[in-house]
């Protein structure tokens, strides 16, 4: 099965802070990679696909970036309703992996 | 507008049964593969199982494979999930969501599974 690694667990951050998050693969994914948002009781959403390509009515504060087996997710300038859990997923290959999330707190 | 929502969770006991359906609008059902993802309490999301378009293709996780089985009915624009031998691992929300690339998901049925 391929690992999916997501650094940092946890951050605390504030409004106005650019964020990133990065997501590693056990092996070569390419770009097929989404990144996903859950706030608490609340399912997840979905950010953007194949690496970096957002979805419709996602900020553009949000992007993405990478291919094969790093990638990143990044917050230019964090909002209130950013605080949340967010998660990478790989899709290249089965059994589908989860990253373990990571929790932006408020700082 | 995408809508997708589940139904059939409860509570059961070790070694029962439970159908989880997934009635899905607002798209050609079709034409999508669906999977369905698993998120046990204050934990992260696991795949559980997909379906082809046609039903020609399944995909299960292991932990799933010869108790779970994922179905569909494309005339009714439906998904299905029988769960058989459940275990108290398996108590989690359980999302359907639609697309290769996970892009549409319901709000989740709760199982728990417990004695």
């Amino acid at each position: 099965d391929i690992q999916m690694t997501q650094s940092p667990s946890s951050l605390s951050a504030s409004v106005g802070d650019r964020v990133t998050i990065t997501c590693r693969a056990s092996q070569d994914i390419r770009n097929d990679l989404g990144w996903y948002q859950q706030k608490p009781g609340k399912a997840p959403k979905c950010l953007m696909n194949t690496a970096s390509r957002l979805r419709g009515g996602v900020p553009s504060r949000f992007s993405g970036s990478g291919s094969g087996t790093e990638f990143t997710l990044t917050i230019s300038s964090l909002q209130p309703e950013d605080f949340a859990t967010y998660y990478c997923l790989q899709y290249n290959t089965y059994p589908r992996t989860f990253g373990q999330g990571t929790k932006v707190e408020t700082k | 507008e995408v809508h997708l929502v589940e139904s059939g969770g409860g509570l059961v006991q070790p070694g029962g049964s439970l159908t989880l359906s997934c009635a899905a609008s607002g798209f050609i059902f079709s034409t999508y593969w669906m999977t369905w993802v698993r998120q046990a309490p204050g934990k992260g999301l696991e795949w559980v199982a997909n379906i082809k378009q046609d039903a020609s293709e399944k995909n299960y996780v292991d932990s799933v494979k010869g108790r779970f089985t994922v179905s569909r009915d494309n005339a009714n624009n439906s998904l299905y999930l029988q769960m058989n031998s459940l275990r108290v691992g398996d108590t989690a929300m359980y999302y359907c969501v639609s697309g290769w690339d996970f892009p549409y998901w319901g709000q989740g049925t709760l199982v728990t599974v417990s004695s």
